[in-house]
């Protein structure tokens, strides 16, 4: 049982790129969701989702994009990587009642963008 | 709206001594609580969480956590610290919503 598997664990971008974080899980887990992770601000809700083909805005989702098409995958777009983007990013899974049984996390991707 | 706060950004304890890292929250209903913890370089592990019931909850390597209503307090400890439990260590809360508020994190030192 993998849990959450988040790919490439690293990655160094220049401004402008684009890329795409990805993020599966094996545990038939309804809820999804991206956070970021910086210095002294705690992990922040970039979207979350409820379900196959369900997504949301969470705290802090300028410059990223989502979509679910399927229940195991969850991948986070950067559209035109800024300096402002660099962070780890940990996607998280749950069953249909995450915030009573809580995340799993995925081990994170450290992105630099230079 | 719900907020989580985390005092204390690092504390030092030596081998043996024992830890309390607090927590507060802000939340309108009864709250789901949890503290996870975050060893370098890893993912956040769960380390004991409370939603109903008894308030001293146990949680996973050792650590306990009480859930003190009056106070809007979840504060985590543990007995006898040993210097694996170097990490960070976050709380937060969860809503009815599925969502989740993060503390700022508690940075731990554990000196020989």
């Amino acid at each position: 049982n993998a849990g959450v598997t988040q790919t490439p664990k690293f990655q160094v971008l220049k401004t402008g790129q684009s890329m795409t974080l990805q993020c599966a899980q094996d545990m038939n887990h309804e809820y999804m969701s991206w956070y970021r992770q910086d210095p002294g601000m705690g992990l922040r809700l970039i979207h979350y989702s409820v379900g196959a083909g369900i997504t949301d805005q969470g705290e802090v989702p300028n410059g990223y994009n989502v979509s679910r098409s399927t229940t195991e995958d969850f991948p986070l777009r950067l559209l035109s990587a800024a300096p402002s983007q660099t962070s780890v990013y940990f996607c998280a899974s749950s069953t249909g009642q995450g915030a009573y049984y809580g995340y799993t996390f995925g081990s994170g991707t450290r992105l630099t963008v230079v | 709206a719900q907020s989580v706060t985390q005092p204390d950004i690092h504390i030092t304890v030596s081998e043996g001594a024992s830890l309390e890292l607090r927590c507060n929250y802000s939340y309108g209903a009864t709250p789901y609580l949890f503290w996870y913890v975050q060893s370098p370089g890893q993912g956040l592990q769960l380390l004991l969480k409370y939603f109903s019931g008894d308030t001293l909850v146990q949680g996973i390597k050792g650590f306990e956590a009480e859930f003190k209503r009056s106070q809007s307090s979840f504060n985590l400890r543990k007995p006898s610290v040993h210097w694996s439990d170097a990490a960070e260590y976050f709380c937060a809360v969860g809503d009815t919503g599925n969502q989740f508020y993060f503390g700022t994190g508690t940075s731990l030192t554990v000196i020989p």
